[in-house]
């Protein structure tokens, strides 16, 4: 059963870059899946942010690629989500995600506040 | 920028059907997916590949997609599936969640 954990700072600064990790267990992030992040504003919809392949191929939300980075750390089984120049509106959960079906996987969610 | 668009709110008595519909340019061609997410939880995917329910989901839950429309329907609906339903599929330019719909079963 793979596991997902979300982990980074709750709180970011207007115009400062937002980061987050996702640790991996219970699988290798070497296998055949795409990676992703997903982010939900409070009390408002889902939002593909974008994904990551074990080689390091990327896909990204055209609205937030000009701000987005994700990379992967094979030796630590953890991929990473960089979201630069924040604002108000990037407040959100985000979540880290396997959504290759059949088996999907999601973690529990961490809020990011962007606030100073 | 791509757009898939479901109604925000669906409402039945339970033991009804509901269905939940999702419209977008690009279903004709590739598969639409189907998330229920239940107040400060996950998401959980109820169906896949427009029609395939993964292990686990109850078989009230089925899927169809015809042209540009995927239809999501649980026949039978209880009170516990109360909950907002996105779908979800892509296009050239990578992934997308509809806006999501609010089901109520009352």
């Amino acid at each position: 059963q793979v596991q997902l954990q979300e982990s980074g700072p709750g709180l970011v600064k207007p115009s400062g870059t937002l980061s987050l990790t996702c640790a991996v267990s219970g699988g290798s992030i070497s296998s055949s899946n795409w990676w992703s992040w997903v982010r939900q504003p409070p009390g408002k919809g889902l939002e593909w942010i974008g994904e990551i392949y074990h080689s390091g191929s990327t896909n990204y939300n055209p609205s937030l690629k000009s701000r987005v980075t994700i990379s992967v750390d094979k030796s630590k089984n953890q991929f990473s989500l960089k979201l630069s120049s924040v604002t108000a509106a990037d407040t959100a959960v985000y979540y880290c995600a396997k959504l290759t079906a059949p088996k999907v996987y999601w973690g529990q969610g961490t809020l990011v506040t962007v606030s100073s | 920028s791509y757009e898939l668009t479901q109604p925000p709110s669906v409402s039945v008595s339970p033991g009804q059907t509901a269905r939940i519909t999702c419209s977008g340019d690009a279903l004709p061609k590739k598969y639409a997916y189907w998330y229920q997410q239940k107040s400060g939880q996950a998401p959980v995917l109820v169906i896949y590949e427009d029609s395939k329910r993964p292990s686990g989901i109850p078989e009230r839950f089925s899927g169809s997609s015809s042209g540009t429309m995927a239809t999501l329907t649980i026949s039978g609906a209880q009170v516990e599936d109360e909950a907002d339903y996105y779908c979800y599929s892509t296009d050239s330019s990578g992934w997308r969640f509809g806006g999501g719909t609010k089901l109520t079963v009352l």
